[in-house]
Formats: structure tokens, sequence, C-alpha cells
């Protein structure tokens, strides 16, 4: 079945310093991939929408200059959180729609990374 | 707006069945789905559901939903162990960004 893989899966980093995260879709194309964001033991929040060969879609509150989103391929979305602070510090899952006719409009999630920002 | 409220626990005992409830706001949601998260994991699509069915089974899983009232279900046939997880309902309209509810944490007990 389909897969979405993200990477990492744990980074930690330095106040200051930027980090991205990487989104693949590796057996569908996905023209469009979304950006959520899951603080512990609440729900997610969607951060934002990607979209390949234009400019990201951005949710009410979302920084778009400390958020950049980059869909630069079919298959490949990435999440760069620019001057990381602590506060940034989460889960961050990416998901993506098979666009095949047959795929059912199932949208597939990747594992998500843990950010920790210290 | 979308909302959706989902409750937030649910024991159950190793065999039986699980109910996890689910209502939502939007009425035009297309796609209503439920989604699995063990802990430290992603998110694995359990099943889905078109808004104009009222009813899905596939294998130990059964989805209802009651349109005129906006709420969904999902059931779990004979919990097994592996079964202790949070569950997402979330809806989607017409552009596949989802709407989460808060999560149900389900307990199975031996």
């Amino acid at each position: 079945g389909a897969v979405v893989s993200q990477h990492p899966s744990r980074v930690i980093c330095k106040s200051g310093t930027s980090v991205k995260i990487e989104c693949r879709s590796l057996d569908f194309q996905a023209t469009t991939m979304f950006w959520y964001r899951q603080f512990p033991k609440q729900s997610l929040m969607l951060m934002a929408t990607s979209n390949e060969g234009s400019k990201a879609t951005y949710e009410q509150g979302v920084e778009k200059d400390k958020f950049l989103i980059n869909h630069a391929s079919l298959t490949l979305s990435t999440l760069t959180v620019t001057s990381a602070h602590p506060e940034d510090s989460s889960f961050y899952i990416c998901s993506a729609r098979d666009l095949a006719e047959n795929s059912g409009n199932t949208i597939y999630f990747g594992e998500g990374s843990w950010l920790t920002v210290v | 707006g979308e909302d959706v409220e989902q409750s937030l626990f649910l024991s159950v005992r190793e065999g039986d069945s699980s109910v996890i409830n689910c209502t939502y706001t939007d009425s035009s949601s297309t796609y209503l789905y439920w989604y699995k998260q063990e802990p430290g994991a992603g998110l694995q699509l359990l099943t889905y559901i078109f808004s104009n069915m009222d009813m899905k089974q596939d294998q130990r899983l059964t989805v209802l939903l009651n349109k005129k009232d906006k709420h969904l279900s999902l059931r779990i046939a004979d919990t097994q162990t592996g079964d202790s997880a949070i569950y997402f309902c979330a809806e989607s309209v017409d552009d596949y960004k989802l709407s989460f509810g808060a999560g149900t944490t389900v307990t199975v007990r031996a």
C-alpha cells in the first residue's frame, strides 16, 4: 500500500539553528501534501498545505517565514523550522493523498518527526 | 467552521467490543476517517467512510455514520491488547485538509 516516509524521526537542535524535515511519498505521486503539528496529548493542528511547484498555503497564525515549506517534486515536501526556539519543540507530521483513481481518496500520514530544541 | 469532538478515554476488557464515538459539525464533509496512533508513532489509517454511506465494515472494524446527527462511531470487535492506542476521527471537506478530534485513548485491560 501507499507509504509516506518522514526523516528524521527524531532531531535535537540548538536554539537559533534551523532544521529540515523531509516528507516523501514512496510509491505514489502527491501534488499536495499537508504539514501538521501535534503537541503532547493534543490533537493535530494543520500548519500548511504544500503544493508542488507553487507556494505553500499557511493556516492562520502560522508564520510562513519561520516554517519554510518547499515542495520541489511530486514525491517530496520539506519543512524547515528556521531560528528554532524551545517552544517549537513538537511532533511534526505530514500527510499526502494518493491521486490514483482507485486509491479511495485515502490520506496517508508519515511516521512523524520529533523536534526538540535545546 | 469545523469542529470535531470525541470522548477522551475508553477502557475495555480484552475480548469485548470497543465503541468510540465522534461528532462533527461541518455538514459538507465528504469523507470521515479513523486513524490510530500508538505512542511516539505516526498516524495509521484504519478506515474511512464516504459521507453518503451509513455503514462500512472491514474485518473487526465497523464504522457507522449518522449524517443527520453528524455522528460517527468506530466499533472494534474482539478488542485485543494491541488495540490500545489513541484513536482520532477526522473530517475532510473538499480539499483534503483534515480537521481532527482530540483523540480517544483506548486502554485494553486483561
